[in-house]
């Protein structure tokens, strides 16, 4: 079974809007960490946010935010304000604790394309 | 900044041909991983490794094998290339401990013919 999953192979917004790209996972662990990165056509995958399971507060670093739902096992990432250059891939991944290996698993992405 | 340098961007080899590709980190990172990305397929681990010498399996290991003699460099190996292995493969480290992001190298698309 998938530990990550992103049902979303593709998404589209216009500029300017909101988008919300989903992730949902599977973990046994109480301790892990959530982590959402964006890949650009030139391949490099940059690191955008991250969500520790037991932080109460959704993290938020300039327009993205995470949508963290620990009952429902989501980690929604959300962008603010959409620009051209946030088209990309998106791949959210997760770290399980010390019951878990420390390795990072990763879903299988999202492609978001920002129209003008 | 931390810098993960991957030695080539793209590679062309043939079928049969003994490929290496080699990862640097300047940060004195402890874990540095190797990741094989297919499209549809998101990022695969190869084979990672938590200190010089040490390494273990991923989850596609079959056909790669890894080295690590100096905490600086990891390095992936093809034995013997093949074509299911043209991919893009992504370099990355971290600390040993803590909840940090993994940072990644620019990568290196190769192909085999």
């Amino acid at each position: 079974a998938q530990k990550i999953t992103q049902t979303q192979p593709g998404m589209f917004v216009q500029e300017k809007e909101a988008v919300t790209l989903d992730c949902t996972y599977d973990t046994s662990d109480q301790s892990y960490g959530l982590f959402w990165y964006k890949q650009p056509s030139s391949g490099e995958m940059i690191f955008l946010i991250y969500q520790g399971s037991y932080d109460e507060q959704n993290a938020t670093e300039g327009r993205y935010s995470l949508n963290f739902q620990k009952a429902r096992k989501s980690a929604n990432l959300v962008i603010s304000a959409s620009q051209l250059g946030d088209s990309a891939m998106y791949f959210c991944a997760m770290r399980e604790g010390p019951g878990g290996s420390y390795i990072p698993t990763f879903g299988r992405g999202t492609s978001l394309i920002v129209h003008p | 900044d931390v810098k993960v340098t991957q030695s080539s961007r793209y590679l062309v080899k043939r079928t049969g041909e003994k490929v290496f590709l080699e990862c640097v980190q300047d940060m004195d990172h402890e874990n540095m991983f190797w990741y094989r990305q297919d499209p549809g397929l998101g990022l695969r681990l190869i084979y990672f490794s938590y200190d010089v010498k040490m390494k273990e399996k991923g989850d596609i290991p079959e056909g790669y094998s890894v080295s690590r003699e100096k905490k600086e460099r990891f390095s992936l190996i093809l034995e013997s290339a093949s074509t299911n292995q043209t991919s893009m493969y992504l370099c990355a480290s971290t600390p040993l401990a803590g909840d940090n992001e993994q940072f990644f190298g620019p990568g290196t698309r190769l192909t085999v013919l």
